[in-house]
């Protein structure tokens, strides 16, 4: 079946480090794949997505690329700041009428000054 | 502009009692979903719905029901709340041709 696999957390860096969060997946076909982030006391909301194999997601100075031959769409950041400290989820999704996202057990990243 | 909202944002009830917790969507999406979010669980999904009078199970729904007789509201209640039903929900709508899920901002339930 579809499923999605994150880096296990916490993630602590220092400010203006380099973060990566890795995310792989299982699937067959061509699923859209998304990065949603979770900030403190709030709900989801989507940071980036990417709907074909090659296509580079970005927002707010994170980027992820769709790698179709590694089954990858690992979120990078040059240079994270403190107001990044949140929960990372990875998903994906056939879209259409009738399919879900799937989720990642997300991956906490703090970053300290 | 479009939201989805949920209500209460904070409920504690006891053991046994039925609760009712509300979600309301001005997207206009068909597709709609409750999740749960527990430490080491991530989000799990409860129930959904992809239009009017349609539900589903989702891969922990046992002692929850939802109902969709409009396409804005998809409540999720516990007939008889137990303590490992402590936790926070979130309800989503989804865009039909993406899938991108829009959340609303969750629901935290304390069952004692």
């Amino acid at each position: 079946g579809n499923s999605v696999t994150q880096m296990e957390g916490p993630v602590t860096l220092s400010e203006e480090a380099f973060l990566t969060i890795n995310c792989t997946y299982t699937a067959t076909g061509y699923p859209s794949l998304f990065w949603y982030v979770q900030y403190p006391g709030e709900g989801l909301q989507l940071l980036l997505k990417a709907t074909k194999a090659d296509d580079k997601g970005s927002n707010k100075g994170f980027e992820a690329t769709y790698r179709k031959e590694t089954t990858s769409f690992h979120l990078e950041k040059g240079s994270v700041q403190v107001s990044d400290s949140a929960v990372y989820f990875c998903a994906l999704t056939y879209g259409g009428a009738t399919n879900k996202l799937i989720f990642g057990t997300g991956t906490l990243l703090a970053v300290q000054p | 502009d479009a939201e989805i909202t949920q209500s209460p944002r904070h409920k504690i009830t006891e053991t046994g009692r039925q609760v009712t917790l509300a979600c309301h969507q001005t997207w206009n999406h068909n597709n709609m979903f409750w999740y749960r979010q527990d430490l080491g669980h991530g989000l799990r999904l409860i129930h959904y719905s992809y239009g009017v009078q349609d539900t589903n199970k989702g891969e922990v729904s046992d002692g929850y029901s939802v109902s969709r007789s409009n396409t804005e509201d998809l409540p999720l209640t516990l007939e008889s709340a137990a303590s490992s039903q402590t936790s926070v929900y979130f309800c989503a709508s989804s865009e039909l041709s993406t899938g991108e899920l829009f959340f609303g901002e969750g629901s935290r339930l304390t069952v004692l």
